[in-house]
């Protein structure tokens, strides 16, 4: 069974640089069948996907066109991890945060969650 | 982007009826269609995959059709459970979800 562990603050002013980690047990970041994604969810923007990592025989990085000049997301093999940095947050970025596994085999679906981090971006 | 339109956003429906949810792709998506399930405070939860297979543990009552542009989400008979907010979610490029449809008690 597959577990997904989110970790990092709640609250940002704006400016500043959101930075989360999910832990992934049961899985490995490395997989050749999976991708590790972070999905944004708001009342005003829905469920948004912001991007992925992966690995096949080297690691590629997708990213939305809406924050692809402010986002990165790193693999951390020896953790077995990975996590989303954010920068120049907006009150706009207020959302639940969560990281999922994106199953690459018969087609593409997230079939692992994240539990979920709510970040509040305030002055 | 590949944009997913549900209807209707919202339905009232009681125990025991059969519901049907509506998604719509912007262009041809061929069957890489995906539906979740989320109750208030918990993650999404994967119900059907490539339109119409069935994630292991999910109960036999939900079922997917379509392929190109229209699928539909179908509960043959709506359980208590069941009231929640689902979506739709193309995989045939980068990921879109639909805007979601509520199904709340009659």
């Amino acid at each position: 069974q597959v577990q997904l562990q989110q970790s990092g603050p709640g609250l940002l002013k704006p400016s500043q640089t959101l930075s989360l980690t999910c832990a992934i047990y049961g899985d490995n970041v490395s997989t050749n069948s999976a991708a590790w994604s972070w999905i944004r969810q708001s009342p005003s923007r829905g469920l948004e996907w912001l991007g992925r990592t992966y690995y096949r025989s080297k690691w590629y990085n997708d990213y939305a066109v809406s924050v692809k000049s402010r986002i990165i997301i790193n693999p951390d093999t020896s953790k077995n991890q990975f996590s989303l940095q954010l920068n120049s947050v907006t009150p706009e970025d207020t959302a639940v945060y969560y990281c999922a596994r994106e199953s690459w085999t018969i087609g593409t679906f997230f079939d692992y969650w994240g539990q979920g981090t709510l970040v509040t971006v305030s002055s | 982007d590949i944009q997913m339109t549900q209807s209707p956003s919202s339905l009232s429906a009681s125990v025991g009826d059969r519901v049907t949810i509506t998604c719509r792709a912007s262009q041809s998506i061929t069957t890489y269609l995906n539906w979740y399930q989320q109750k208030p405070g918990k993650a999404p939860k994967l119900l059907i995959y490539t339109a119409s297979s069935l994630q292991s543990g999910v109960p036999s009552r939900f079922s997917g059709s379509g392929s190109g542009t229209d699928f539909t989400l179908t509960i043959s008979s709506l359980q208590p459970e069941d009231f929640a907010t689902y979506y739709c979610q193309q995989s045939y490029s980068t990921p879109y979800f639909g805007g979601g449809t509520k199904v709340e008690i009659k």
